[in-house]
């Protein structure tokens, strides 16, 4: 299976930008897409196919990558953005998830 | 608009099983295949596998292939899915997700998610 490894969590500030990581084990084209994930709600779609912005996400999010390296970057970041933050593939089967990156404002 | 409505947490016995469903509704139930992800309490996501609602084919993680059963009934827009022979590893929110069907697409709307227990 294709393993997704993300930083475990980030600390910053509001009005800071943040870059989140993702490195797939094998190469994955350009099919990574990013969720952000709220306490006690479902996934949200924040990013598909490396770089495009889902529908009615802030352009405060972007993402960029192929390949095997990947980033989602928020600029700036706003208190609202605490959450956590997957990368998933869906190059190979079976599609796999990173193991999140919990998003904290200081 | 989109919805994907889930079935309410359960609460089984090991050793059964539970079936979940989850009703679209707001698009055309069958332009979208239905995906279920299983997530542990405070922990990472699992793709569990999906069904072609239009056709019934089904693709299924390895791992999940004797766990679940998924089916659809097309004349409510519903999707199921059944998890059998439970155990605590059994225990998680599980989510229905729809995506279209080439390798660009994302999981682009997910249900609300449902809880399943398992204890005796």
């Amino acid at each position: 299976d294709t393993v997704l490894t993300q930083s475990p969590a980030l600390a910053v500030s509001p009005g800071e930008r943040v870059s989140i990581s993702c490195r797939a084990s094998e190469g994955v084209n350009s099919y990574m897409h990013w969720y952000q994930q709220k306490p006690g709600q479902q996934p949200k779609l924040l990013i598909y196919k490396a770089s495009n912005l889902a529908s009615g996400v802030p352009a405060r999010f972007s993402g960029s990558g192929s390949g095997t390296d990947f980033t989602l970057t928020i600029d700036p970041v706003e208190a609202d953005d605490t959450a956590t933050y997957f990368c998933q593939q869906s190059w190979n089967d079976p599609y796999t998830f990173g193991a999140g990156t919990k998003l904290e404002l200081k | 608009q989109v919805n994907l409505l889930q079935s309410g947490a359960a609460l089984v016995k090991p050793g059964a099983s539970v079936k979940l469903s989850c009703k679209a509704s707001g698009y055309t139930f069958t332009d979208y295949y239905i995906h279920w992800v299983k997530q542990s309490h405070g922990k990472s996501l699992e793709w569990i596998g999906y069904i072609n609602p239009n056709s019934g084919y089904t693709n299924y993680n390895e791992k999940f292939k004797s766990k679940a059963t998924l089916t659809v009934d097309k004349s409510t827009n519903t999707a199921y899915m059944e998890l059998s022979r439970l155990t605590s590893e059994d225990s998680a929110t599980y989510y229905c997700t729809r995506r279209l069907n080439y390798y660009s697409a994302p999981f682009d709307y997910w249900g609300q998610g449902v809880m399943v227990t398992v204890s005796s």
